[in-house]
C-alpha cells in the first residue's frame, strides 16, 4: 500500500548549521510532495511543496529536492535558527495526503 | 482573510458516546479533508469531500462518517467512541481537486478529542 518513510526521527543541530530530512515513498503515481512544520500544540503549516515535473524548489532558507526514479525527496534548511525547532512532516499526495512519521528538529543556540 | 476554523477546540467524551466535529474552510475553497493525528505520529487521512461529495476515504471503520454542506463547511461524526479514538482531529481545506493534480492543503487548529 501507500507508504512514506521519513528519516531521521530526531535531529539536533547547532544554530547556523544545515539540516536535511529525507523521505521515501512507495506510490509511483504520486505527483505532489508537500512539507509541513508543526510546532507544539499548533496546526501543521505548509512550508514548501514540489510537484513531479520539477527536481528542486527553493524558498529563502528552505529547499526541497525530488528524485522520482529513486522515489525519494528531501527537505534542506540552511542557516538554521532556534525558531526552526519543530516537528517536520513530509507527505505524498493526490486527493489525500499520506504523511511520514515526522522529524523532531532541535536547533541549539 | 480567515484561515480554516474548527470547533470545538477541546472535547472530552465517554466510551460509547458519539461526537460531531465542525470545520469551516478558507473562503473560496471547495474541498475539505479530515485527518486524525495521534500523539507522536503524522496525520492519517480519514475523508475528503469536494463539491459536497465524498471523494476519498481512508482506512477507518464505519463509525466514522462525514458530510459537506452547500457552504462547503463540513462535519465529522464518530459513533460508539473508543479509547483509541483519542486524538487531534484536523481539518484541511484546498481550493479544488483534480484527478491528476493536487492543490495545497491548509490545516485548521484541530479539535483535541479525549475519550475516557
Amino acid at each position: 500500500g501507500e507508504n512514506v518513510e521519513q528519516h531521521p526521527s530526531t535531529l539536533s543541530v547547532q544554530e547556523g548549521d544545515s539540516a536535511v530530512i529525507k523521505c521515501t515513498y512507495s506510490d509511483s503515481a504520486s505527483n505532489y510532495f508537500p512539507w509541513y512544520k508543526q510546532e507544539l500544540g499548533k496546526r501543521p503549516q505548509l512550508i514548501i511543496d514540489i510537484r513531479s515535473n520539477v527536481g528542486e524548489k527553493k524558498d529563502q532558507r528552505i529547499a526541497v529536492t525530488l528524485n522520482k526514479t529513486a522515489k525519494h525527496f528531501s527537505l534542506h534548511i540552511t542557516e538554521t535558527q532556534p525558531e526552526d525547532s519543530a516537528v517536520y512532516f513530509c507527505a505524498q499526495g493526490g486527493g489525500k495526503l499520506i504523511f511520514g512519521q515526522g522529524t523532531e528538529l532541535s536547533v541549539k543556540p | 482573510d480567515a484561515g480554516v476554523t474548527q470547533s470545538p477546540t477541546h472535547l472530552i467524551k465517554t466510551r460509547g458516546q458519539h461526537v460531531t466535529l465542525r470545520c469551516s474552510p478558507i473562503s473560496g475553497h471547495k474541498s475539505v479533508s479530515w485527518y486524525q493525528q495521534v500523539l507522536g505520529q503524522g496525520p492519517q487521512f480519514i475523508f475528503q469531500y469536494y463539491e459536497k461529495e465524498e471523494r476519498g476515504r481512508g482506512n477507518f471503520p464505519d463509525r466514522f462518517s462525514a458530510r459537506q454542506f452547500p457552504n462547503y463547511s463540513s462535519e465529522l461524526n464518530v459513533n460508539a467512541l473508543l479509547l483509541g479514538d483519542s486524538a487531534l482531529y484536523l481539518c484541511a481545506s484546498s481550493l479544488k481537486m483534480g484527478p491528476t493534480s493536487s492543490y495545497e492543503q491548509y490545516f485548521g487548529p484541530g479539535t483535541r478529542l479525549t475519550v475516557t
